[in-house]
């Protein structure tokens, strides 16, 4: 089935640093999304990418569309330690059924020193 | 907003306990699904359903069943709790088309 690697498994950095994860697949995916999850609390959608080659920002928070389908990347600039949480990109296993079921990377820990 | 309810943050449970994990949505939507969280291992899908009294096993469903008997309304059952059913259970609902919405979770424990 559909696999997404997610890379690196942590991180851990200094306040102002920025920072970059990125998901890959074998499979082609029609849409990336990324959610981050607070610790105690349910993941929450950052981005939703639709269309290959997207470039989109949410604040400090830009994430890419690879060309090929097969890849996407999250950038988080001048990180804050409210930033900390873990990241976890998402695609849809049947992008023409009725239903969206997810398949999910197995998520970017990210500390954030003050 | 919506809003995805789980009835208990956190839960113990002793080996055997027949378990209800409880989850309520506020926006109509047609999907709800539960995963669980497991260090290491991500988000595992363990049932969906796409409208009331429908089911579909997803990738982990071995040991689970659940009931939707109203839209709002998706619960997860275990019928006899184990020990490696410790985890950290999340409830998600989506309309067709949109991305999903995750409750805050239920960290359940069994001993």
């Amino acid at each position: 089935g559909q696999q997404l690697n997610q890379s690196p498994q942590s991180m851990f950095i200094q306040e102002g640093e920025d920072v970059s994860m990125n998901c890959t697949s074998s499979s082609i995916f029609n849409t990336w999304l990324w959610y981050k999850q607070d610790p105690g609390e349910g993941p929450v959608l950052l981005i939703a990418l639709y269309k290959a080659g997207e470039l989109t920002s949410n604040g400090r928070l830009t994430a890419q569309f690879g060309i090929t389908r097969k890849d996407s990347f999250l950038n988080i600039s001048a990180s804050i330690p409210s930033d900390v949480g873990i990241y976890f990109c998402a695609g849809p296993r049947n992008s023409g059924g009725s239903n969206y079921k997810l398949t999910f990377g197995k998520g970017t820990l990210l500390t954030v020193n003050p | 907003d919506v809003k995805v309810t789980q009835s208990s943050r956190y839960l113990v449970k002793r080996t055997g306990e027949k378990v209800f994990l409880e989850c309520v949505q506020d926006m109509d939507h047609e999907n709800m699904f539960w995963y669980r969280q497991d260090p290491g291992l991500g988000l595992r899908l363990i049932y969906f359903s796409y409208d009331v009294k429908m089911k579909e096993k997803g990738d982990i469903p071995e040991g689970y069943s659940v009931s939707r008997e109203k839209k709002e309304r998706f619960s997860l059952i275990l019928e006899s709790a184990s020990t490696n059913q410790t985890s950290m259970y999340l409830c998600a609902s989506s309309l067709s088309w949109s991305p999903l919405h995750f409750g805050n979770g239920t960290r359940l424990t069994v001993t």
